[in-house]
């Protein structure tokens, strides 16, 4: 089974910081990575979508890479809209299943 | 514009069957290209894949769960559901049902969640 690897699991900064978060995967996942934001009592929300693509609507501060085995997620300017929790998730189709990463809570210092 | 919505009894005592239904509105099940999917999440922590079907009833489910997992589909209802048995404490949680475009398989539409408390 393929692991993620998220961290940090949690992280302080100052609005508009750049914040970064990356995530490992066991193995080779190609670019099957995609990205959610999850806000206190409500359902996570996807945010970047294989890898390094931006769902419409979403705020362009907002941004992945990587390929491969290592990724990364990043906020170029933390607002204070953005606290809440993200988290990586990768897609294996052999056979098909999904694997969440450990998730990365965001607060304001 | 998709929407997904979970019912089923908020309680459930120990080694009985949870039974979940995820109602979609807004796109019809049967339109193909996408898995329904079911998640959860344990108080405080992280989201767990549970497994999810296609409109033709294939199921792929989390091995970690799989001998007591089933998820089924009713087209002419627009609705899969969720069965998990012999429930334990361990299985309490906030249950999501969403739509998982398929390969690569990403999670654009989710439901609000239900909180399912396994207690006697």
């Amino acid at each position: 089974d393929i692991q993620m690897t998220q961290s940090p699991s949690s992280l302080s900064a100052s609005v508009g910081d750049r914040v970064t978060i990356t995530c490992q995967a066991s193995q080779d996942i190609s670019n099957y990575l995609n990205w959610y934001q999850q806000k206190p009592g409500k359902a996570p929300k996807l945010l970047i979508y294989d890898a390094s693509n931006l769902e419409t609507g979403v705020p362009s501060r907002f941004s992945g890479s990587g390929s491969g085995t290592d990724f990364t997620f990043t906020i170029s300017s933390l607002q204070p809209e953005d606290i809440a929790t993200y988290y990586c998730q990768q897609y294996d189709n052999l056979p098909p299943r999904l694997t969440f990463g450990g998730g990365t809570k965001v607060e304001i210092k | 514009q998709v929407q997904l919505q979970e019912s089923g009894p908020g309680l459930v005592k120990p080694s009985q069957t949870l039974s979940l239904t995820c109602t979609v509105s807004g796109g019809s099940i049967s339109s193909g290209g996408y898995y329904w999917s079911w998640i959860r999440q344990h108080p405080g922590k992280g989201l767990e894949w549970i497994g999810y079907i296609y409109y033709s009833g294939s199921t792929y489910y989390n091995p970690s769960l799989k001998s007591r997992v089933t998820i089924s589909v009713d087209t002419s209802k627009n609705q899969f559901s969720l069965k998990l048995s012999s429930v334990t404490a361990a299985d309490t949680a906030v249950y999501y049902c969403a739509r998982a475009l398929l390969v690569p398989a990403r999670l654009g539409y989710w439901g609000q969640g239900t909180l399912v408390t396994v207690s006697s």
